[in-house]
């Protein structure tokens, strides 16, 4: 099975920077997804990571290191529209199906 | 259409009633998932469809539940004699293949049995 770990509730300051978290367990690695959710509303996507590294994408940037199960997602210049909830995502074992973790809500404040 | 269309939108039913809930993906989408988001948990995975192979079923949670893809395009998740721990959002999911790495969402169907 596939283990995803992520805080339950962060706090941020509008105009400052926010780095969640996702730690992960799993066997035959193949990919790991950001989405962003707002309260009663669809998740849409935010990013994928294959290989390790940074992959930025305007205010939002995306971080992986597959040696260390580890990923982040990185907002800079905060917005009162961030706050909202970051699933973390991984698919692994040849499976066309990923797995989620439970969501980190972002509250972001004046 | 231009997107995940899911009905609807909310559903309230007595306990032991069926449900159907629907979802229109985006078209020429082959591959459809189903999720269920409860209060405070991460997205469950329920049943998996790729165009005409048979579907994957390992997240249903019993028997009760049960889904079909008619025309490789329209599903409907079917909960029979539905119970109060059944109360979530399900959330549809299309991609354009089994290998895209990005799912487009539907807003889900809330259902509360009461």
């Amino acid at each position: 099975g596939q283990n995803i770990d992520q805080p339950t509730e962060m706090t941020a300051t509008e105009g400052a920077i926010v780095q969640i978290n996702c730690t992960y367990q799993t066997s035959g690695f193949n990919g790991l997804f950001w989405y962003q959710q707002h309260a009663g509303e669809a998740p849409t996507f935010l990013s994928y990571n294959v290989l390790d590294g940074l992959e930025e994408k305007g205010r939002f940037s995306s971080f992986l290191s597959r040696s260390k199960g580890y990923s982040y997602l990185l907002l800079k210049e905060l917005q009162m529209k961030d706050s909202a909830s970051y699933l973390c995502a991984v698919k692994s074992g040849g499976s066309y199906i990923p797995t989620f973790g439970r969501g980190t809500s972002l509250i972001v404040h004046p | 259409g231009a997107g995940v269309s899911q009905s609807p939108s909310n559903k309230v039913t007595e306990k032991g009633k069926d449900v159907e809930l629907r979802c229109d993906p985006i078209s020429g989408h082959t591959a459809l998932y189903w999720y269920r988001q409860s209060l405070g948990q991460g997205l469950e995975f329920l049943i998996y469809f790729q165009g005409n192979s048979a579907p994957d079923k390992s997240g249903l949670p019993s028997d009760r539940f049960s889904a079909e893809r008619t025309g490789g395009s329209v599903s409907t998740l079917t909960i029979q004699r539905t119970q109060q721990e059944d109360s979530a959002v399900y959330l549809c999911a299309s991609s354009s293949d089994p290998g895209a790495n990005v799912l487009t969402f539907g807003a889900g169907s809330r259902l509360t049995v009461l």
